[in-house]
């Protein structure tokens, strides 16, 4: 069964620029969030898609974007990118939402690094 | 206010002795709780997790952690370490407020084993 998979995994724009990342959940899969790793914020919550609903936003500003796709795949964008974007930014999938499924636990890519120059 | 602590940010530990890392989280609500382990230029992978039951839950590579809802922790123990587990572990919080799945982290605690 393939992982979550996450392209690309390298990249570097320019101050200003915007970027698209791109995320293939696990088959079956229909929860996606997105984290943002840093070395001076850690591990942040960006967003949670679920059926291709926004179910959750964390406290990014609205330069960070998502959406999801019919076949539970994700993509996030960032305009107008900042230095400060520069970061490992993590998928991961998770079966499904609610009560009872609650903490099936996420499943998360390798990680696309994003640095902004 | 909900939140989780790893107050650990490095714990040197030679092969083969045991190790123990911390988490601690304060929440007014039920909580699922998680360790995520991560290796270099890698994702995060699950190591284990805690959702209800049994207080004790424990890994395929022989590492466990106790909830000890009392003291609102979540240690990760394991015996007797070795080389390969050497990596970053995370220790998570899902609170359970009737919003959706999102992992609350904490900041990380490297582990380093040495010969």
């Amino acid at each position: 069964k393939a992982g979550v998979t996450q392209t690309p995994r390298y990249l570097i724009k320019t101050r200003g620029q915007q970027v698209t990342l791109s995320c293939s959940p696990i088959s079956g899969h229909r929860s996606v969030s997105w984290y943002q790793q840093t070395p001076g914020q850690g591990l942040q919550f960006l967003f949670e898609y679920f059926s291709e609903t926004q179910r959750n936003k964390g406290n990014f500003p609205g330069r960070f974007s998502g959406r999801q796709f019919s076949n539970s795949r994700s993509e996030m964008n960032v305009s107008t990118l900042e230095l400060g974007d520069s970061a490992l930014y993590l998928c991961a999938s998770s079966l499904a939402m609610g009560q009872g499924r609650r903490g099936y636990g996420y499943t998360f890519g390798s990680g696309t690094r994003l640095t902004v120059v | 206010a909900q939140s989780v602590t790893q107050l650990d940010s490095q714990v040197p530990v030679f092969e083969e002795a045991p190790v123990e890392l911390r988490c601690n989280y304060s929440s007014s609500v039920s909580v699922y709780l998680f360790w995520y382990v991560q290796y270099p230029n890698q994702g995060l992978q699950l190591l284990l997790k805690y959702l209800s039951g049994s207080t004790l839950v424990e890994s395929i590579n022989g590492f466990e952690a106790e909830f000890n809802k009392s003291q609102t922790s979540f240690h990760l123990r394991k015996p007797s370490v070795h080389i390969s587990d050497t990596a970053e572990y995370f220790c998570a919080v899902t609170f359970l407020t009737g919003g959706g799945n999102k992992l609350t982290f904490g900041t990380g605690t490297q582990l380093k084993v040495e010969l």
